[in-house]
């Protein structure tokens, strides 16, 4: 069985300020990790994706995230960011190419001007 | 570039009713998924279905779930009677031929039963 965890479930952040969302998960065999975006009143976007490779992988918009697999965490980040950011984020894991995503409960980021 | 869509976008239905909710995948995509996500939860996985079949089920798809993929495009989700805490975004995804590749999703359909 796999299992998400978002530890913060808001994030208030100052526009051009730098913002970390948090995502540990556990799983008894390779994962797959995978952060989205919900805009509101929209459906999920994929931001990025680790397979495998690269420990950091970087996606749209400027986001980037670092998979670490002794703390099982794939925190996301982003440099600078924009009101534009304002959305929820949702971190996925799946096993096996083709099984279902296990979400995170997600995290609410407000950009404030 | 190529979507996922859900048709319709809002749906208001009585408790009780059947609803049918549709989707048409990427056309290429192998792997189909709903998922659900009642106002202010996590996104929670429905059903997946391969090779016209269900391939996984939560406990959440239950007997008054089905799934069907009729004419090899559209995907749909029927709920035979519906319940008020059936009332979520439904969303509907898909996933490329080689499965090693991320699930595409569509913007969803707000179901509401009143």
């Amino acid at each position: 069985a796999q299992s998400v965890t978002q530890l913060d479930s808001q994030v208030p952040v100052f526009e051009e300020a730098p913002v970390e969302l948090r995502c540990n998960y556990s799983s008894s065999v390779s994962v797959y990790l995978f952060w989205y975006v919900q805009y509101p009143n929209q459906g999920l976007q994929l931001l990025l994706k680790y397979l495998s490779g690269s420990t950091l992988v970087k996606g749209i918009n400027g986001f980037e995230a670092e998979f670490n697999k002794s703390q099982t965490s794939f925190h996301l980040r982003k440099p600078s960011v924009h009101i534009s950011d304002t959305a929820e984020y949702f971190c996925a894991v799946s096993g096996a190419a083709g099984n279902k995503l296990t979400f995170g409960g997600g995290t609410r980021v407000l950009v404030k001007p | 570039e190529p979507e996922v869509t859900q048709t319709p976008s809002h749906q208001v239905t009585q408790m009780g009713q059947e609803v049918i909710l549709r989707c048409v995948p990427i056309s290429n995509h192998l792997y189909f998924y709903w998922y659900r996500q009642i106002l202010g939860q996590k996104v929670e996985f429905l059903v997946s279905f391969y090779n016209n079949e269900i391939s996984e089920k939560s406990e959440i798809f239950d007997d008054q779930f089905s799934v069907e993929r009729p004419d090899g495009s559209n995907f749909t989700l029927k709920i035979r009677s519906t319940k008020l805490e059936d009332s979520a975004m439904y969303f509907c995804a898909s996933r490329g031929p080689t499965g090693n590749t991320e699930a595409f999703f569509g913007q969803g359909t707000r179901l509401t039963v009143v």
